[in-house]
């Protein structure tokens, strides 16, 4: 049982390059999630999803792009990376949110660095 | 504005009792969350709270209360392996989740 899986775990990135990070799960989730994490900082939720072909902005959207083609995927795009993506991302995931204890189920994250 | 405060690092002794404290200023209130994070790993889930009150899971055990914006997370019998940040989150009342900085804890011999 794999839970939640994210690719790639680490990655260096030129400035003005793009990327995407896939996230997958196999626990038939309805909601998932994209945060990043910096030194000091509690998560950032970037973007999320409550469902197959639906996404929503979280509180720091900007210069991400994200798709949720498939229930089981989510994919968090970096159309021209800047240093200040330079960031450990983590994707995550929950059965629901209302009516539930919210419990959200992380990927081991990966690390990005943007030159 | 939204915000979770929570002491930066902490030390505490193997064997010992260490409390981490948490308090909370957010939009509506939908429950409180603790979570564990070993260095260099992801998030696991360890307790909720959305009522008043302890709850007791083995060797943790959770707080809140409501009309103060607190909860405190007890670890009893420390283990080296206890050795983590402690992250505190709210979900607000759009049922989003607002993350605290988080406390990491140094456990000594």
């Amino acid at each position: 049982n794999a839970g939640v899986t994210q690719t790639p775990k680490f990655r260096v990135l030129k400035t003005g390059q793009s990327m995407t990070l896939l996230c997958a799960q196999d626990m038939n989730h309805e909601y998932m999630y994209w945060y990043r994490q910096d030194p000091g900082m509690g998560l950032r939720l970037i973007h999320y999803s409550v469902g197959e072909g639906t996404t929503a902005k979280g509180e720091v959207p900007d210069g991400y792009n994200v798709s949720r083609l498939k229930k089981q995927n989510f994919l968090l795009g970096l159309e021209s990376a800047a240093p200040s993506q330079t960031s450990v991302y983590f994707c995550a995931s929950s059965p629901q949110q209302r009516y539930h204890t919210g419990e959200l189920f992380f990927g081991e994250g990966s690390r990005l660095t943007v030159l | 504005g939204q915000n979770i405060d929570q002491p930066t690092e902490m030390t505490a002794t193997e064997g010992a009792i260490v409390q981490i404290n948490c308090t909370y200023q957010t939009s509506g209130f939908n429950g409180l969350f603790w979570y564990q994070q070993h260095a260099g790993e992801a998030p696991t889930f360890l307790s909720y709270n959305v009522l008043d009150g302890l709850e007791e899971k083995g060797r943790f055990s959770s707080f809140l209360s409501r009309s103060k914006g607190y909860s405190y997370l007890l670890l009893k019998e420390l283990q080296m392996k206890d050795s983590a940040s402690y992250l505190c989150a709210v979900m607000d009342s759009n049922y989003q989740l607002i993350w605290g900085a988080g406390t990491k804890l140094i456990i000594k011999p």
